[in-house]
């Protein structure tokens, strides 16, 4: 999987957006970005994922831009349940036919003020 | 929606001692996985299956057996506990088709100590 760099930390005030940058500059043409989130002592959670277009749910949207070497997760209106470590991971199709693990780094958290 | 259910949801052992983590899943998912988390560490694969009766390594399997008898189920053991085994253990669900393209659902962990 590309390795993929993010800042350790990021704050915002509640009820704007939240921005969160990650850069893959060796992202290759089958690797999907996805984004996850943890919060504290639950499990990862599943934000969204792309892998060309930019990408839009109930959750997020995610800019990716046009050579893939970085992208942006973002939260539309912060609220504090949003604070969380923010995972982005890239994410190709192996040997396993897809089943491999996701490699989890060391994220950003965001911190969300009132 | 139960979605991935980890049991137990903590577990204190003592050096030596064996047992057995499950995770059960409802969304008739075909791969499971089981990842560790350490302390300030991102998860780490253990041990996946891409199919009822079939297991794989991931990046950290010494010390840890699977089995998945079932395809709901994937079972997670420690024969001989070490303390360097305390860790908060994840399963993980998804799809099979266009695997790459499937996200994976995490069940809240499994908090284990071995003293």
């Amino acid at each position: 999987d590309a390795k993929t760099t993010q800042p350790p930390s990021m704050d915002c005030a509640e009820g704007r957006a939240a921005n969160l940058p990650c850069n893959h500059s060796t992202i290759s043409g089958n690797e999907y970005v996805y984004w996850y989130r943890q919060i504290h002592s639950q499990g990862p959670q599943y934000i969204i994922h792309g892998l060309k277009n930019n990408e839009t749910n109930e959750m997020a949207s995610l800019i990716i831009t046009e050579d893939r070497k970085s992208s942006t997760l973002i939260l539309p209106h912060a609220t504090l349940r949003d604070t969380a470590v923010y995972y982005c991971i890239v994410r190709g199709a192996y040997s396993g036919g897809g089943a491999d693990g996701l490699t989890f780094g060391k994220g950003t958290h965001l911190i969300i003020q009132p | 929606n139960a979605g991935v259910t980890q049991t137990p949801k903590f577990r204190v052992l003592k050096t030596g001692q064996s047992m057995t983590l499950l995770c059960a899943q409802d969304m008739n998912h075909e791969y499971m996985y089981w990842y560790r988390q350490d302390p300030g560490m991102g998860l780490r694969l253990i041990h996946y299956s891409v199919g009822e009766g079939t297991t794989a390594k991931g990046e950290v399997p010494d010390g840890y057996n699977v089995s998945r008898l079932k395809k709901q189920n994937f079972l997670l053991g420690l024969e001989s506990a070490a303390p360097s085994q305390t860790s908060v253990y994840f399963c993980a669900s998804s799809h099979s088709l266009d695997g790459s393209n499937q996200p994976q659902h995490f069940g809240d962990g499994t908090r284990l100590s071995i003293l």
